[in-house]
């Protein structure tokens, strides 16, 4: 049984970084793409980035480029998502998600989420 | 842009209800549903436009192809009452709708 773990809650101040993690357990890490989903409360779901730890690269969303690192270590099988300069706009739910094999180009369907982090930007 | 409709829907249990979700282009049968309640993380339903994933009720059924998908449930449960998004892959990067609140 796949099993995503994610970090608690973090409350930043606008202008600092963040940074999140996903222990993934019960299944192979390495080969499958690790992505990021936020939802703004009360929101939809936006697509952030992922990596495929087992290729040490990354793809991000073009609205997210210049903010976020995406990065796994597959010693531990944890992947992170580090967002800086945090905005109140950022407030959200960060979910970790992972994507079934046979995906190209960074996308497919998602078959495990994690339970979220809620990220909170105040001053 | 994947656009759904209705924002939300009104319906008693036992009710027949069908979900649309439409795509700017064609996204191929590349098409995935998901349902979220409140508090907890969406959860997958169907891929490929109508393959279940493990578990899911045959209540639940996709259809569709190109620019134009429906999720259908057959005979709402009380447990169905969420909100469900629509999600391509068929071209980077994925992108959702914004989802169609089911509620009784």
């Amino acid at each position: 049984q796949v099993q995503l773990v994610q970090s608690g809650p973090e409350v930043k101040k606008p202008g600092s970084s963040v940074k999140v993690s996903c222990k993934t357990s019960g299944g192979p890490f390495n080969i499958h793409l690790v992505s990021w989903v936020r939802q703004a409360p009360g929101q939809g779901l936006e697509w952030m980035g992922g990596t495929i730890p087992i290729f040490h690269t990354a793809d991000y969303a073009r609205k997210f480029k210049d903010r976020v690192t995406i990065t796994a270590d597959e010693s531990t099988n944890t992947a992170y998502m580090e967002l800086i300069d945090v905005r109140s706009e950022d407030t959200a739910v960060y979910y970790c998600t992972r994507d079934p094999l046979g995906g190209r180009d960074y996308t497919n369907y998602i078959d495990y989420w994690g339970p979220g982090t809620l990220v909170t930007v105040s001053s | 842009v994947m656009t759904q409709s209705p924002a939300s829907l009104s319906v008693s249990p036992g009710d027949k209800a069908t979900l649309s979700c439409r795509a700017s282009q064609s996204v191929s049968n590349n098409l995935a549903w998901y349902q979220q309640k409140p508090g907890q993380a969406p959860r997958l339903l169907i891929h490929g436009t109508s393959t279940r994933a493990t578990g899911v009720p045959d209540r639940f059924s996709g259809s569709g192809s190109g620019t134009d998908f429906t999720l259908t449930i057959s005979s709402l449960q009380s447990e169905d009452f969420a909100v469900y998004y629509c999600q391509q892959y068929n071209d980077p990067p994925r992108t959702f709708g914004q989802g169609t609140r089911v509620e009784i």
